[in-house]
């Protein structure tokens, strides 16, 4: 079984500017969780996305948002890049529900310059 | 609110012996689930080892084995015949309950093994 993909692996971006993080959960998979992991901040939750509906968020900004399709496939949206946005972004999921067991991706290295 | 403290940011053994690698954590919660996941520099988390909270036995997978201390809000991991490959970041990881998959992670602990 195929694991959790992200796409792209690597990113460079400048200041202003928006980007989009996607994350292919596990076949069968219904729930995407993002994280930010930075130096400073360590882990932080983002948000959870189950049957398509945000289940759960953490303390960010509204400039990052998210999306869950119908396939259970999701995108992070981070609008009006800072230089604090830089950070590993991953992505985790689960079957959701009555589910402890989360598979985390490779994650996504966003650089803002 | 829920916190996870690991204490040692650093710490090495030798191939072949033993470390303990410390977590506490601080909630109101009474069921909750702990973990203990690993970061090589591939950077990809990997599922270490669970413990649920109602369970008082403590759970074992192979060379890693935790000690959890529910009333002092402990939960330590035990690898046992370090391999050169247990080389990575360890973050301690607390879940409230099944249908919140949030993580609350601790800031890691950077294990190195000595050849």
């Amino acid at each position: 079984k195929a694991g959790v993909t992200q796409t792209p692996r690597y990113l460079i971006k400048t200041r202003g500017q928006q980007v989009t993080l996607s994350c292919s959960p596990i076949s069968g998979h219904r729930s995407v969780s993002w994280y930010q992991q930075t130096p400073g901040q360590g882990l932080q939750f983002l948000f959870e996305y189950f049957s398509e509906t945000q289940r759960n968020k953490g303390n960010f900004p509204g400039r990052f948002s998210g999306r869950q399709f119908s396939n259970s496939r999701s995108e992070m949206n981070v609008s009006t890049l800072e230089l604090g946005d830089s950070a590993l972004y991953l992505c985790a999921s689960s079957f959701g529900g009555r589910s402890y067991e989360q598979y985390f991706g490779p994650g996504t290295r966003l650089t803002v310059t | 609110a829920q916190t996870v403290t690991q204490s040692q940011p650093e710490m090495s053994v030798q191939e072949a012996e033993t470390v303990t690698l410390s977590c506490t954590y601080d909630t109101s919660e009474n069921n909750y689930y702990l973990f203990w996941y690993k970061q090589p520099p591939s950077r990809q988390m990997i599922l270490v080892i669970r413990q649920e909270a109602y369970k008082q036995q403590n759970a074992t997978e192979n060379r890693f084995s935790v000690n959890f201390q529910k009333a002092a809000k402990s939960f330590s991991l035990k690898i046992s015949d370090s391999q050169l490959g247990d080389t990575a970041m360890y973050f301690c990881a607390f879940m409230k309950h099944v249908y919140s998959n949030q993580f609350y992670f601790g800031t890691g602990t950077s294990l190195t093994v000595i050849p």
